[in-house]
């Protein structure tokens, strides 16, 4: 299985900060990418597909990038909503797989 | 608007069977691949299994290949989750999505039901 390793596990930011994370695979896998955000209690809501491709009635600030085997999830304003914890996943080929998620928290 | 509700969950002892399902509404069911993806608590997400939109195409995660089966019945709109020789490290919040993709294989889970908590514990 393809391997993804997301970085950072963890990120304090302020409201309004500019944030990225990154997404790491194994092997290269086109723009076969989509990015989720996490609350607790509540279903993942898909952001980012294709790499690069802004899920519908998704905020502009959100922003995906990278082609192969880097990716990037940026967040141009931090807004308090935006506090979450954050997925990367592939689909490549099968099986699917996450990467292990990054929860972004007030500072 | 598209809506998807899981059931079937609860607690089970370990090495034990449990069925979930998906009721899906909304949409033409028939049309799309339907994605399994549970959450540990405190952890993770985990992929585990898609079905095609006709059900002739299913792939399974590493850690539940051989013990979970997927399949739907698209006259009732709904996908089946069967996890058999059920493990403590199965306990987690199961969502079933639907695809953002029509008639594909490969897709991403688009529209997520609200989960339904299986805990394995004897």
């Amino acid at each position: 299985a393809i391997q993804m390793t997301q970085s950072p596990s963890s990120l304090s930011a302020s409201i309004g900060d500019r944030v990225t994370i990154t997404c790491r695979t194994s092997q290269g896998i086109r723009n076969d990418l989509a990015w989720y955000q996490h609350k607790p209690g509540k279903a993942p809501k898909l952001l980012i597909y294709a790499a690069s491709t802004l899920q519908s009635g998704v905020p502009s600030r959100f922003s995906g990038s990278g082609f192969g085997t880097d990716f990037t999830l940026t967040i141009s304003s931090l807004q308090p909503e935006d506090f979450a914890t954050y997925y990367c996943l592939h689909n490549f080929n099968f099986p699917c797989t996450f990467g292990q998620g990054t929860k972004l928290e007030i500072k | 608007q598209v809506q998807l509700v899981e059931s079937g969950g609860g607690v089970v002892q370990p090495g034990r069977s449990l069925r979930l399902s998906c009721a899906a509404s909304g949409f033409t069911f028939s049309d799309y691949g339907i994605h399994w993806v549970r959450h540990v608590p405190g952890k993770g997400l985990e992929w585990v299994a898609l079905i095609a939109s006709d059900g002739t195409n299913k792939n399974y995660g590493d850690s539940v290949k051989g013990r979970f089966t997927i399949s739907r019945d698209n006259s009732k709109n709904t996908v089946y989750l069967q996890m058999n020789s059920l493990r403590a490290e199965d306990t987690a919040v199961y969502y079933c999505a639907k695809a953002n993709v029509v008639l594909m294989v490969y897709s991403m889970p688009e529209n997520w039901g609200q989960g339904t908590l299986v805990t394995v514990s004897s």
